[in-house]
C-alpha cells in the first residue's frame, strides 16, 4: 500500500516564475491539504480539496492555487515566486478531515 | 482562528527518563489533537491522536492528554530511546474540521545517553 507521494523532491525557481507541485494520496483517502513549512516552523494550512473542490483556504494570496484531479490526486500551483516562498511543501492525505498523513514534501528553492 | 501554543521549545531529557510536551488550543470548539514527531529531512510521522470526547489515549511507550476545560493537551513519552530524538509537533483542528490542522510551533527533544 503506496503512502502519500509527492513531486519534485526538489525545485529550484527564480523570483516572478511559476511553479506546479504534485500529490497523489495514500490509497483509500478523498481529501488532500496542502501546506508550507517554513525553516524551523510548524506546516502553515494553505487549502484543502474535497471532490475536487476547494473546501477552506488558510491565510495564503491568490498567487497560490490548487487543483484536485478525479482520482483524488491534487496540485498546487504557486504564480509569480517571492524569495519568501522559499519552504518545504507538504501534502498531507485524509479520509474525511482528521488523521492526515503527510508525504515527504517538495523543497522549493526561490532565488 | 484556532492558535496553538507548544512548550518547551527545547527539551533535553537523560535516556530512560519521561518526558513531556505541553500545548494550549485557542478555539474551544476544536475536537481533534493529533502528534506528529519530525526527524531531520523528514516528513511529519502522525504518531498519536486524540478527540475531544476521551481525556487520555495511550499506546506503547506514549501517551496524550486533554483538558479541555482548561483547552490543554500534553504528549508523555516514557523510558525515553535515542530514537525518540526529534522534533515533536501538536496541532488542533478548529470548528467544521476543514480549517486545516494548526501546528504548535514545534518541541525539539534531544535524549542525552
Amino acid at each position: 500500500d503506496a503512502g502519500v507521494t509527492q513531486s519534485p523532491t526538489h525545485l529550484i525557481k527564480t523570483r516572478g516564475q511559476q511553479v506546479t507541485l504534485r500529490c497523489s494520496p495514500k490509497s483509500g483517502h478523498d481529501t488532500v491539504s496542502w501546506y508550507q513549512q517554513a525553516l524551523g516552523q510548524g506546516p502553515q494550512f494553505i487549502f484543502q480539496y474535497y471532490e475536487e473542490e476547494e473546501r477552506q483556504r488558510g491565510n495564503f494570496p491568490d498567487r497560490f492555487s490548487g487543483h484536485q484531479f478525479p482520482n483524488y490526486s491534487s496540485e498546487l500551483n504557486v504564480n509569480a515566486l517571492l524569495l519568501g516562498d522559499s519552504a518545504l511543501y507538504l501534502c498531507a492525505s485524509s479520509w474525511g478531515w482528521d488523521e492526515q498523513y503527510f508525504g515527504p514534501g517538495t523543497r522549493l528553492t526561490v532565488t | 482562528g484556532e492558535n496553538v501554543e507548544q512548550h518547551p521549545s527545547t527539551l533535553s531529557v537523560q535516556e530512560g527518563d519521561s518526558a513531556v510536551i505541553k500545548c494550549t488550543y485557542s478555539d474551544s470548539a476544536s475536537n481533534y489533537f493529533p502528534w506528529y514527531k519530525q526527524e531531520l529531512g523528514k516528513r511529519p510521522q502522525l504518531i498519536i491522536d486524540i478527540r475531544s470526547n476521551v481525556g487520555e489515549k495511550k499506546d506503547q511507550r506514549i501517551a496524550v492528554t486533554l483538558n479541555k476545560t482548561a483547552k490543554h493537551f500534553s504528549l508523555h513519552i516514557t523510558e525515553t530511546q535515542p530514537e525518540d530524538s526529534a522534533v515533536y509537533f501538536c496541532a488542533a483542528i478548529g470548528s467544521g474540521g476543514a480549517d486545516g490542522l494548526t501546528f504548535g510551533k514545534g518541541t525539539h527533544l534531544i535524549i542525552q545517553p
